[in-house]
This record gives C-alpha cells, structure tokens and sequence, in this order.
C-alpha cells in the first residue's frame, strides 16, 4: 500500500478561491514533498517541508506539516486555471525510495 | 541547464515482446528513480540508482530490470510485455533521492 494517501481525491474550485488538500502517512519521515502533474505529463516539484519544520511557503503555495499526527497539508491560495492539475504528496520514509499517495484531481473553474 | 529528456515518447508494443526505455538526467544529478504510472495503481517506485548501484527496488516481477551508465544515464527494460505494462514510465533525477526530484516528460507505453 502507498505511504502517503491524499483527501480529498478531487475537488472542483471557483477561481480566486482557496484550494487545500491534504496527505497523510503512516511512518516516520526525514521530509514530505508535493508535486504537480498537469494531464499525462511529468510531474512538477513545488515544495519540500523537512520533518523539523512545521510551515512553509513559496509563491501562493502554504505547506503544514504536524508530524505527532503524519500529516501534511497544502494550500493553493487565489487559484487561477492554470492550477487545475493533479496534486501528490511523496514521502521518505523508507531508504532511497520515494513514495506517492494516489494524488488530488484540483479543477479551476472561470 | 538540460532538463531530464526521455526516449521515446510514445511506444506501441505487442504481448510477449520486450522495450528499452531510455533516461538522460540533468547534468550533475547521480540519482535517478524510475516509476511507473497506471490509473489503477497510480504512481509506483520501480527502481532507483545512484553512481551506477541500484540503492532500492519496488515490489515489480524480474521482468523489470534497469541499469545506470557512468554518465549517469539510465535504462529499463521490461522483457515479456503483459497487457497490464501499459503505462506512463516516467523517470526523475536529483542530487540524491530525498532531495528535489526533476521529472522527465515519461514515455507512453501501449501493449496491444
């Protein structure tokens, strides 16, 4: 089973509203990444959030993470079109693997 | 600087054959994970390599295989396609696994 699981799995938004979702884990991690996938494409690195960080921020995006309940959540504020993509989280946790929860469809509306 | 560049693209191939799907990651980078993508299964780790050594390998059959060169550039090959091998290969490189990771593009793979 995946490390990291994502809720919700997809969420419709108007744009210019806010967007979170979250991801949860089941083991101890060193740090917590989320990425972007826009449609059958790679996938796109936002942010990384170590295991002795609590938040962080880059751009319009916000990541908390409480490692006491492992998980973490991401915040899209002022959403434009161009976020409407799919949103993973990936995690450490076991030696030189990456693992990635089943993502969280986001859909900007005009 | 290059971004990670997969060959090929697009791939179509028949139940039994087998495919070289080929990675080249930035310039300087020495880890390259490989994953397999499936709307069923989602994003599953294949194998990661690190200065030509396999570190880790995903729960996937001995069909699937990979090497890394000196350069650091990285194969897989999967002998003995199953309709199921239908999937996006995508390939990623960083300075080391936990760091970072640049995707490449991924290769489609269609086995009829």
């Amino acid at each position: 089973s995946q490390q990291g699981e994502e809720d919700p799995q997809a969420l419709s938004i108007q744009e210019g509203e806010n967007a979170t979702m979250n991801c949860s884990y089941k083991t101890s991690i060193n740090n917590l990444q989320w990425y972007r996938q826009n449609s059958g494409r790679g996938l796109v690195h936002l942010i990384l959030i170590r295991s002795n960080e609590r938040e962080k921020h880059s751009g319009r995006l916000r990541v908390t993470l409480d490692t006491s309940k492992k998980s973490s959540s991401l915040l899209i504020t002022a959403s434009r079109a161009a976020d409407t993509a799919s949103y993973f989280c990936a995690t450490d946790a076991e030696d030189y693997k990456l693992s990635f929860g089943a993502g969280t469809t986001v859909t900007v509306r005009a | 600087k290059a971004g990670v560049t997969q060959t090929p693209r697009y791939l179509i191939k028949t139940r039994g054959q087998q495919v070289t799907l080929s990675c080249s990651p930035i310039s300087g980078h020495r880890s390259v994970s490989w994953y397999q993508q499936t709307p069923g299964q989602g994003l599953q780790f294949l194998f990661e390599y690190f200065s030509e050594t396999q570190r880790n390998k995903g729960n996937f059959p001995g069909r699937f295989s990979g090497r890394q060169f000196s350069n650091s550039r990285s194969e897989m090959n999967v002998s003995t396609l199953e309709l199921g091998d239908s999937a996006l290969y995508l390939c990623a490189s960083s300075l080391e696994l936990t760091y970072e990771q640049y995707f490449g593009p991924g290769t489609r793979l269609t086995v009829t």
